[in-house]
């Protein structure tokens, strides 16, 4: 069966530093992979999404990248996160474009 | 832009109480839409994948209904139980991509 995992669960990082967010699948093969992110008081924002292997597409101009390096691991990063980067990412894979999506457990993020 | 709109933002009823609530999504270029339920600390897990006009799909009490001309989705709920305690989340894709659009949810709140 698959499994989503993503880590850590919860982070509290100053502003100005860095972040990376890891999120691995396990029993899939060429997932496409979705990072989202639930800031307070809103719904699910789309923020990355890959069809495969080094292949990013970004939804939303901000401080945030993401990188693909293995079919299923996808990292979101910032090189100095700003206090609106506040907030809960969500990583989330799907076997096809448009199928049902399967969240991992999410990573709460705290700028200070 | 594409604006996905869920209504009500919030709702309360009695156990026992049967429930429905609105997704609307913009009816040209539609591909599918997507129900997911989301428990307090855990993840969201996908309801329902819709994909055709006049769709109309049930898992035990909850049933959802779609009408992609007009740019609707029903989400029905019979009997609420407390531990249908959720956000509601509807979801739009295009066909373009394979990304999804999430609206604001509903948060329901069953009361024993």
């Amino acid at each position: 069966s698959q499994t989503i995992h993503q880590w850590p669960a919860t982070l509290v990082q100053p502003v100005g530093s860095p972040l990376s967010l890891e999120c691995t699948v396990e029993g899939t093969s060429n997932p496409n992979l979705y990072w989202y992110r639930q800031a307070a008081g809103r719904g699910l924002q789309l923020l990355f999404y890959s069809v495969g292997i080094g292949q990013i597409s970004s939804e939303v101009p901000q401080n945030l990248s993401a990188s693909r390096p293995q079919d299923r691991q996808f990292i979101l990063s910032s090189k100095k996160l700003l206090l609106s980067d506040s907030g809960f990412y969500l990583c989330a894979w799907a076997g096809l474009a448009g199928g049902e999506q399967f969240f991992g457990p999410g990573t709460r993020l705290t700028v200070l | 832009i594409l604006n996905v709109e869920q209504s009500p933002q919030s709702l309360h009823v009695q156990e026992g109480d049967s429930t429905n609530f609105t997704c609307s999504f913009p009816s040209s270029n539609f591909y599918a839409l997507h129900w997911y339920r989301w428990e307090t600390a855990k993840s969201p897990e996908a309801l329902f994948v819709m994909t055709l006009n006049g769709d109309e799909k049930k898992k035990g009490r909850i049933s959802a209904t779609l009408n992609t001309k007009e740019g609707y989705s029903y989400l029905y709920i019979k009997g609420s139980q407390p531990e249908d305690s959720a956000t509601y989340l509807c979801a739009f894709i295009p066909p373009q991509g394979g990304k999804l659009i999430f609206g604001q949810g509903t948060e329901l709140s069953v009361k024993p």
